[in-house]
């Protein structure tokens, strides 16, 4: 696609749901990323695929958080039993290039809120 | 800790005046400096990269990068209201850390 798309773009939940955000980088663009961002704050680092491997997954807060991208393409980022403090913007950002060298391109974010 | 330090503002300018938006970083083995732009609701959105000590011109943006005082700035020459939003410095370290840290962004303000 054009573009990085994530969906859904709202996701309310109630505290103890399951969620599953998705992530469509641009076609062929190697590297992915995961951001968590709160509200005022900058994004801050969950984990990082290169193609289908994950490299990184030092950001993620607790074992209730789990990513993958089975096929190096589409990633999922799922969340266990959430709790108000996993309230936020989840970020998706892919690169053509390997790591974040050179900068890459976000998605649009899905806004989690959990009440 | 890597830590990269900025502002949160707001920095209010007039219209047409220069904006000058500052950041610091902890880490001495840095290699590469980013700039994203974040409307309001959006996503940040990559404006300038610079990866050499010295001044990098791209349109009305400017980024400068001093590697031995460990602070890369970015200018905004002739400020439009279309300019106001958060500006987030990403810092990337070197050692074969792929990972950019976000500093909170600093929130500029461009007034008529």
């Amino acid at each position: 696609g054009a573009g990085v798309s994530q969906s859904p773009r709202y996701k309310v939940a109630k505290r103890g749901q399951d969620v599953a955000l998705r992530c469509d980088p641009i076609s062929g663009h190697v590297s992915l990323f995961w951001y968590q961002q709160a509200l005022g704050q900058g994004p801050e680092f969950l984990t990082y695929f290169q193609n289908e491997a994950q490299l990184d997954k030092s950001g993620l807060p607790s074992d209730r958080f789990f990513a993958e991208r089975p096929e190096g393409s589409v990633s999922t980022l799922k969340i266990q039993r959430t709790q108000q403090e996993d309230s936020a913007v989840y970020l998706c950002a892919s690169s053509l290039a390997t790591g974040g060298t050179y900068g890459y391109t976000f998605g649009s974010g899905t806004r989690l809120t959990v009440v | 800790q890597k830590e990269v330090e900025q502002n949160s503002g707001p920095l209010s300018v007039p219209e047409g005046a220069i904006a000058s938006l500052n950041c610091t970083y902890s880490d001495r083995g840095s290699q590469s400096f980013f700039w994203y732009r974040q409307y309001s609701g959006k996503s940040p959105e990559l404006i300038m990269s610079i990866y050499s000590n010295g001044d990098k011109e791209d349109g009305r943006f400017t980024a400068q990068l001093n590697k031995a005082s460990q602070y890369v700035s970015l200018l905004i020459r002739d400020s439009q209201p279309s300019d106001s939003a958060t500006y987030l410095c990403a810092v990337n370290s070197g050692g074969g850390s792929y990972i950019p840290t976000f500093g909170r962004g600093t929130s500029l303000i461009v007034h008529p």
